[in-house]
């Protein structure tokens, strides 16, 4: 079965860090580009990032730009999200993706994992 | 505010056809593919629609989206109650600030 399953979040302190893991099962992850979509509380989807399947394209949304890092380790089939100098709107449901071949969109999503950040 | 304008909200009655709008630019619907995500109360999106207007394996032949230019619809026949969710429009933005995904706000879908 084709799996993903996030993992990493929790409470956390303005300021604070906090690193996201997502496990990919069930389909050969280096193969695949990967997405981190985020969901605020009452609100809609907003992508996070982007990570080509051999790690040589790199993006992320102006919000998290120089604050967020993704990363992949396809020995491990895992994706992160190194998540630094949190902000109180950061505080959302974090979801990975995986975006199919031949543009097939973000095809498989995990079921999120929440992130809070408050004092 | 989303780059991509959706529509808050739509309704119909059961067997009934709603369409439900996405509206952007050139350097996102204009010149990349629209895909549409459909969400169930609490749970995780789920792809509706990919490359304009291919559906997935698994997804009923009652959803259709279409695209005109910087537009995109989705096109939902006979309706049912499990449509109520909510639907969101996403596309690759590539202008000159750089490049992203770009979602819709979403519109709640709500079977009357």
């Amino acid at each position: 079965e084709v799996q993903l399953v996030e993992s990493g979040g929790g409470l956390v302190k303005p300021g604070g860090s906090l690193r996201l893991s997502c496990a990919a099962s069930g389909f050969t992850f280096s193969s695949y580009s990967m997405n981190w979509v985020r969901q605020a509380p009452g609100k809609g989807l907003e992508w996070v990032s982007s990570i080509s399947s051999s790690s040589s394209y790199i993006y992320y949304a102006d919000s998290v730009k120089g604050r967020f890092t993704i990363s992949r380790d396809n020995a491990k089939n895992s994706l992160y999200l190194q998540m630094n100098s949190l902000r109180a709107e950061d505080t959302a449901v974090y979801y990975c993706a995986r975006y199919g071949s031949g543009e097939k969109g973000m095809d498989v999503w995990g079921q999120g994992t929440t992130v809070t950040v408050s004092s | 505010q989303s780059v991509l304008t959706q529509p808050p909200s739509a309704s119909g009655t059961p067997g009934q056809r709603v369409t439900i709008s996405c509206s952007g630019s050139s350097s996102n619907i204009g010149s990349n593919y629209v895909y549409w995500y459909q969400q169930l109360p609490g749970t995780a999106p789920k792809l509706l629609i990919y490359r304009n207007n291919q559906r997935p394996s698994g997804v009923p032949d009652r959803f259709s989206g279409s695209k005109s230019g910087t537009s995109a619809s989705l096109a939902i026949s006979g309706l049912r109650s499990e449509d109520e969710a909510d639907y969101y429009c996403a596309a690759w933005d590539d202008s000159l600030s750089g490049l992203n995904w770009v979602f819709g706000g979403g519109t709640k879908l709500t079977v009357l």
